[in-house]
């Protein structure tokens, strides 16, 4: 079945670096990448929706210029958490549309612990 | 490893009929338990979440679900189907671990209710 490859799965950094996040599709093309986070005790909330050669579509109340999103190609979208701060300390995690001519759905990555300290 | 399944990959239901579909966790420590449904073309949305207390949750549109601990289960039930009800579910289970939490998906179940 479709494989979307998350990486890091654990990343600590200090505040005011910044970090890259990258979700991969395997053996498939993914033209849409949903990215989630999810604040402790809740549940995941959609921050954007990237499209490969278009701008990202951000929801409301997401910081373009702080998750920066980049779906340069049709197997690779990545989030950047810009000069992280601690409250970015969070869960995040990409889901891409499973490929036609396969099983229906959606296939999420493993997921992202960031940390900021 | 801690691991969800979801053993239905599809499911084909008519109208009014009762729906119950499996998600099965493999972790012996403390677990926050999620399930999501996805429409399609839209993002996931939340259909109920259990951390503690009463284990059969009220999730929105009827849906409910009962976490079973002696059967690292948490399977999610509605009486009545309806055609608006055809969309992908997925169980997600948070798994405790000292002071990390890992947000681990099971493979989803895709819906399908025939008016």
């Amino acid at each position: 079945g479709a494989v979307v490859s998350q990486h890091p799965s654990r990343v600590i950094c200090k505040s005011g670096t910044s970090v890259k996040i990258e979700c991969r599709s395997l053996d498939f093309q993914a033209t849409t990448m949903f990215w989630y986070r999810q604040f402790p005790k809740q549940s995941l909330m959609l921050m954007a929706t990237s499209n490969e050669g278009s701008k990202a579509t951000y929801e409301q109340g997401v910081e373009k210029d702080k998750f920066l999103i980049n779906h340069a190609s049709l197997t690779l979208s990545t989030l950047t958490v810009t000069s992280a701060h601690p409250e970015d300390s969070s869960f995040y995690i990409c889901s891409a549309p499973n490929p036609p001519g396969g099983r229906k759905g959606y296939t999420f990555g493993s997921g992202t612990r960031l940390t900021v300290v | 490893a801690q691991s969800v399944s979801q053993h239905n990959h599809h499911v084909i239901l008519s109208e009014a009929a009762s729906l119950e579909l499996g998600c099965n966790y493999s972790y012996g420590g403390t677990v926050n338990l999620f399930w999501y449904v996805q429409y399609p073309g839209q993002h996931l949305q939340l259909l109920l979440k259990y951390f503690s207390g009463d284990p059969l949750v009220k999730g929105i549109k009827g849906f409910e679900a009962e976490f079973i601990k002696s059967k690292f289960s948490f399977n999610l039930r509605k009486p009545s189907v309806q055609w608006s009800d055809t969309a992908e579910y997925f169980c997600a289970v948070t798994f405790s671990s000292g002071s990390a939490r890992q947000l681990t998906f099971g493979s989803g179940t895709q819906l399908t209710v025939l008016p």
